[in-house]
């Protein structure tokens, strides 16, 4: 049973342009929302979270939106940049455990 | 460096033997994660401890699989008798406090079972 999805796999955006990386959740009990940044030979890097209380938090380039009644999060790169291609995982927690996405694949064009 | 290390990175193995696999978590951590990947599929999680404690070990995939902090700080991952579909890529994890906050992952030990 996978309780958090991401659809697309993969995601090209040209390089200054915003990149939009989606993520669904099925179990209402989530409470905690992260996202993940992960290079090839590497563990992944925590980029951004939000609690379940809150619908926006954002850190420099990087924010992060959540809707509740949609059960959807998404992240949002501005502007993007060469550097940001990577895999993001989101992932969503429920007392302490995690679940992770599939991920989506970022390639950001110079 | 200080951050979370796992060893060995990479281990291939007969189909029937044991594996262990060996995390130091960042040294302040009281809380210690331990995740697998395998292809195209984000982290599963599997168990985790709060300092010596193994909080929730019910995901764990089968009884061949346990996991162990004995003191508080290093962790191990045994794997009972491996079969091929365990091979994957297993992760560590670590994070300091409470529930939410963020964990800081090693590397990963790549387990190639033959």
């Amino acid at each position: 049973d996978q309780q958090v999805k991401q659809n697309s796999p993969s995601l090209s955006v040209q390089e200054g342009r915003i990149s939009i990386l989606n993520c669904d959740y099925t179990n209402s009990m989530f409470d905690y929302f992260l996202w993940y940044k992960k290079y090839p030979a590497e563990g992944p890097t925590f980029l951004i979270s939000i609690s379940s209380i809150k619908d926006k938090n954002e850190d420099g380039r990087f924010t992060v939106f959540l809707n509740k009644s949609a059960k959807h999060l998404s992240l949002h790169i501005v502007p993007s940049q060469p550097g940001d291609s990577a895999v993001y995982f989101c992932a969503a927690s429920e007392v302490g455990q995690f679940y992770f996405g599939t991920g989506t694949s970022l390639t950001v064009i110079p | 460096d200080t951050g979370v290390s796992q060893d060995p990175r990479h281990k291939i193995t007969k189909r029937g033997q044991n594996v262990t696999f060996r995390c130091d978590p960042i040294s302040e951590h009281n809380r210690l994660y331990w995740y697998r990947q395998t292809l195209g599929q984000g982290p599963e999680f599997l168990t985790y401890f709060q300092n010596e404690a193994q909080l929730e070990k019910s995901r764990l995939l089968s009884d061949r699989f346990s996991a162990e902090r004995p003191k508080g700080s290093f962790s191990t991952l045994e794997i009972q008798r491996t079969e091929q579909g365990d091979s994957a890529m297993y992760l560590c994890a670590s994070s300091h406090g409470g529930l939410y906050n963020e964990q800081f992952f090693g590397p990963g030990t790549r387990l190639t079972v033959l």
